[in-house]
């Protein structure tokens, strides 16, 4: 099956600091998204992301389906930001299952 | 609310009873996914579902579990004789079609099942 790797495993931060998450992946993919799992663990999408850049606020994502990568940016971090960060691709042909990444953990500090 | 609708939220079982996840899609979504998120772990896929149909379960333990997504009401994870390794946060996810380009998973609240 397709592999995905998420780096860094772990992160921390001051609050006001900018951060990059990245996502690798070892296939072709249809599709891509970014969540947020807060404490309460909810999972919140934040972008969906096959492929090229978007911006939502304070958070960007750019995916680079050719070298089979994926960045989250986070801005101006602030302390409702802490939680884990997964990504989760579609490999082409995989009817929509969803095979996620081991996640970032990100604590940001006030 | 117009999102994925998981009960209950917060299930606790003894070792040996049922467990039984619910999970009302989007509206107009006819795809349910359902994946398990075991303590300190990503989301691991386990069943993806039409309606009335199994797609693909090559993710689902081969044992006591099973899925269903009827021609009306929820779908449903079913989970026999419950053990302690079954405690773990239970994601349902719905899409309108699969494969469909532009369309995204929406992910429910969970299910966070607790095997006394």
């Amino acid at each position: 099956g397709i592999q995905v790797e998420q780096s860094p495993p772990d992160l921390i931060l001051q609050e006001g600091a900018n951060s990059t998450l990245r996502c690798n992946f070892s296939d072709s993919v249809n599709n891509l998204q970014w969540f947020h799992q807060n404490p309460w663990g909810q999972l919140i999408n934040l972008f969906y992301i096959p492929s090229g850049t978007k911006q939502n606020g304070r958070l960007s994502a750019t995916t680079v389906a050719t070298e089979r990568y994926s960045l989250l940016y986070i801005s101006s971090s602030q302390t409702t930001d802490s939680g884990v960060y997964f990504c989760a691709v579609e490999r082409l042909g995989s009817y929509g299952k969803l095979t996620f990444g081991q996640g970032t953990i990100l604590t940001v500090h006030p | 609310n117009a999102g994925v609708m998981q009960n209950p939220r917060h299930l606790v079982r003894r070792r040996g009873q049922e467990a039984r996840l619910r999970c009302s899609p989007m509206k107009g979504h006819s795809h349910v996914y359902w994946y398990r998120q075991l303590p300190e772990e990503g989301l691991k896929f386990m069943v993806y579902l039409q309606k009335e149909n199994i797609i693909d379960e090559s993710g689902m333990p081969k044992e006591r579990f099973s899925a269903e997504f009827p021609k009306e009401g929820p779908s449903i994870l079913r989970i026999q004789q419950v053990v302690r390794g079954d405690s773990a946060a239970y994601f349902c996810a719905s899409s309108p079609l699969s494969g469909q380009i532009n369309q995204p998973q929406h992910f429910g609240d969970g299910t966070r099942l607790s095997i006394l």
